[in-house]
């Protein structure tokens, strides 16, 4: 089991350009979770995507989107990117039903850098 | 609202002395409360978490619901323990996870 697997690993974009993230999960695991993680700071929650609905959402602006598959791999997409975007992006996945459900396993990130 | 605070962003201690990593936390229901791990070059992993009540690698946390802390001891540090360490913060029945900025904890030889 490969466990929770993101592309690309890093990413250099500029400001205004749109950006794609993907995240495959931990096999079994139907529940993935992403988080921004700007230099210095612990991860921040962005939105929780389960059978393919986004079931809960951070404090973030409607610029952050994404998308769940039905084989619960995961995308997500920053429109209008500004250079605040820049920071490592990570997912998390899990079980969505059961008494363990927040267990998340972490992906080793994207690094993204908005010049 | 949900809120995790780690005082120390750096600690230092010496191989062999005891270690304690502080979280605090806020959230008016019933919480669920976790430490994740971050070696170097490594991916941010599961250390333990409180309704588990086990100890990993040595280490062991106490939630007290009277002082919202929920502390992450080991009385001997060894120098592979020298990592990023986060508390991380998830109420009942919600799935997201409030993370703290992290206590860098360095085991000095």
């Amino acid at each position: 089991d490969a466990g929770v697997t993101q592309s690309p690993t890093h990413l250099i974009k500029t400001r205004g350009q749109q950006v794609t993230l993907r995240c495959s999960p931990k096999s079994g695991h139907d529940t993935v979770s992403w988080y921004q993680q700007a230099l210095g700071q612990g991860p921040q929650f962005i939105f929780q995507y389960y059978e393919e609905e986004e079931r809960q959402r951070g404090n973030f602006p409607d610029r952050f989107s994404g998308h769940q598959f039905p084989n619960y791999s995961s995308e997500l997409n920053v429109n209008a990117l500004l250079l605040g975007d820049s920071a490592l992006y990570l997912c998390a996945s899990s079980l969505g039903k059961t008494g363990a459900k927040n267990i998340q396993y972490f992906g080793a990130g994207t690094r993204l850098s908005v010049l | 609202a949900q809120r995790v605070t780690q005082p120390e962003k750096l600690l230092s201690v010496f191989k062999g002395a005891p270690v304690e990593l502080k979280c605090n936390y806020s959230y008016s229901g019933s919480p669920e409360l976790f430490w994740y791990v971050q070696y170097s070059r490594q991916r941010l992993q599961l250390l333990l978490r409180h309704i588990s009540r086990e100890s990993i690698k040595g280490f062991t946390a106490d939630l007290n619901k009277g002082e919202t802390s929920f502390h992450l001891k080991k009385p001997f540090a060894q120098e592979e323990d020298s990592a990023m360490y986060y508390c991380a913060l998830g109420g009942q029945g919600a799935q997201k996870l409030v993370f703290g900025q992290g206590t860098r904890l360095t085991i000095n030889p």
